[in-house]
């Protein structure tokens, strides 16, 4: 298996534009997650989607962060406009398993900076 | 809410153990999480815990006390390749992990 699959993996962008983070989850995993990582703050939940289901957004900071899960195999992260204040590592992790019991897997992650 | 605290930095030599604590407020207890994360790359799940007492896997053993609210890791026979960050989750009681900030192992010659 690839594993989780982030694209891309850096992203510069001038601030008030638009961003838009992809994510492949593993096949079969029915739970998929979206985090930020900040020095400040840690790794910190946005939102998850359960069989394509956003079940929790409220870790999303505003309304200018949009999460989708179309369909089993993709979901994007967008945030518009862009803030030099969203500068993070943006992981995407799957997991079989709501509880996580046997961990999550996550994807390379996406360095955001907005300038 | 959760509260989680690790140590922000720890520093040790190879092939000596060392052990990375974890303390948790939570209102409800679904298990806890051991990650481990080198810089710039993603977390990797490590171990978990629900019961109380030691779990050994390999070089890397977690301890899990419920009624204090307390874990470690345990890192023996340390290499180099052990210099990362550790992250203690605790699932509260949502099934949803909440992360520690972390704890950043340095391992010296």
């Amino acid at each position: 298996d690839a594993g989780v699959i982030q694209s891309p993996r850096h992203e510069v962008t001038e601030m008030g534009q638009e961003v838009t983070l992809r994510c492949k989850p593993i096949s079969g995993h029915d739970y998929l997650f979206w985090y930020r990582q900040t020095m400040m703050r840690g790794l910190e939940l946005l939102i998850y989607f359960n069989n394509n289901v956003p079940i929790d957004d409220s870790g999303m900071p505003e309304d200018r962060f949009s999460a989708k899960m179309p369909n089993a195999s993709f979901s994007t992260l967008k945030i518009q406009p862009s803030e030099p204040r969203d500068s993070a590592v943006y992981f995407c992790a799957s997991s079989p398993l709501q509880g996580g019991v046997g961990g999550y897997t996550f994807g390379s992650g996406t360095r955001l900076t907005v300038v | 809410g959760q509260n989680i605290d690790q140590p922000t930095e720890m520093t040790a030599t190879e092939g000596a153990i060392v052990q990375i604590n974890c303390t948790y407020q939570t209102s409800g207890f679904n298990g806890l999480f051991w990650y481990q994360q080198h810089a710039g790359e993603a977390p990797t799940f490590l171990s978990y815990n629900v019961l109380d007492g030691l779990e050994e896997k390999g070089r890397f053993s977690s301890f899990l006390s419920r009624s204090k609210g307390y874990s470690y890791l345990l890192l023996k026979e340390l290499q180099m390749k052990d210099s990362a960050s550790y992250l203690c989750a605790v699932d509260g009681g949502s099934y949803i992990p909440t992360f520690g900030r972390g704890t950043s192992l340095i391992v010296h010659p």
